[in-house]
């Protein structure tokens, strides 16, 4: 059964600085992986879809990578500023709308 | 464009009681899908559904029906409700292929908070 891992599940940063969120999972056989971002009383919306074929996608200033082998993503985001600060959540996506999502890193940039 | 629209946004239920949480889209997907957010669970599939008069269970189907008459209407029911479907509850919906085609990505509602004392 496929799991997903997100470490830390909570971090505090101050304005200005890069900074990493991790994502793991336990099977390799994924078609794609997707970062979401998740505000207070509000649903998720889409970040960056990472195909199984890519290693990674940048928007602006985030930058997602994908390593299948090691079962791992990254989402990088520079130059954090406090409108970044919300739930960040992975997905990794087994087959057509079979998502599998992690438990999210709630992220608070510090003016 | 409302996207995915979903009402109530709070409710609160005595236990025993029934009730439907409301779903709809307006971008003509085939696929639609409830999902609950807990602490520390992540999001869980409930049920889905690939098209109209076409539904399934996901991971958590327990104490939930569901059934899909239209493309744009995918509510949820409470058939009995338990303190422990006292959750956030997510409507998602996507295109074809949805996740597996680059760019045809899933779309999510503001959710529902459901208490049940």
């Amino acid at each position: 059964k496929q799991e997903v891992t997100q470490i830390p599940a909570a971090l505090s940063v101050p304005e200005g600085e890069n900074l990493v969120l991790n994502c793991s999972f336990t099977d390799s056989a994924i078609y794609n992986l997707q970062w979401f971002r998740q505000d207070p009383g509000k649903g998720l919306t889409s970040l960056l879809l990472i195909q199984s074929s890519q290693r990674e996608q940048t928007s602006g200033r985030l930058n997602a990578s994908l390593d299948k082998s090691s079962g791992r993503s990254t989402l990088y985001i520079a130059a954090s500023q406090p409108g970044d600060s919300a739930t960040y959540l992975c997905a990794v996506i087994g087959g057509t709308y079979k998502y599998i999502f992690g438990t999210g890193t709630r992220l608070k940039v510090l003016a | 464009n409302a996207g995915v629209t979903q009402t109530p946004k709070f409710q609160v239920l005595k236990t025993g009681q029934s009730m439907t949480l409301q779903c709809a889209q307006d971008m003509n997907h085939e696929y639609m899908s409830w999902y609950r957010q807990d602490p520390g669970m992540g999001l869980r599939l409930i049920h889905y559904s690939v098209g109209a008069g076409i539904t399934d269970q996901g991971e958590v189907p327990n104490g939930y029906n569901v059934s899909r008459s239209t493309t744009e209407d995918f509510p949820l029911r409470l058939l009995s409700a338990a303190p422990s479907q006292t959750s956030v509850y997510f409507c998602a919906s996507s295109p074809a292929n949805g996740g597996v085609s680059s760019g045809n990505t899933i779309y999510f509602g503001e959710g529902s908070w459901l208490t049940v004392v």
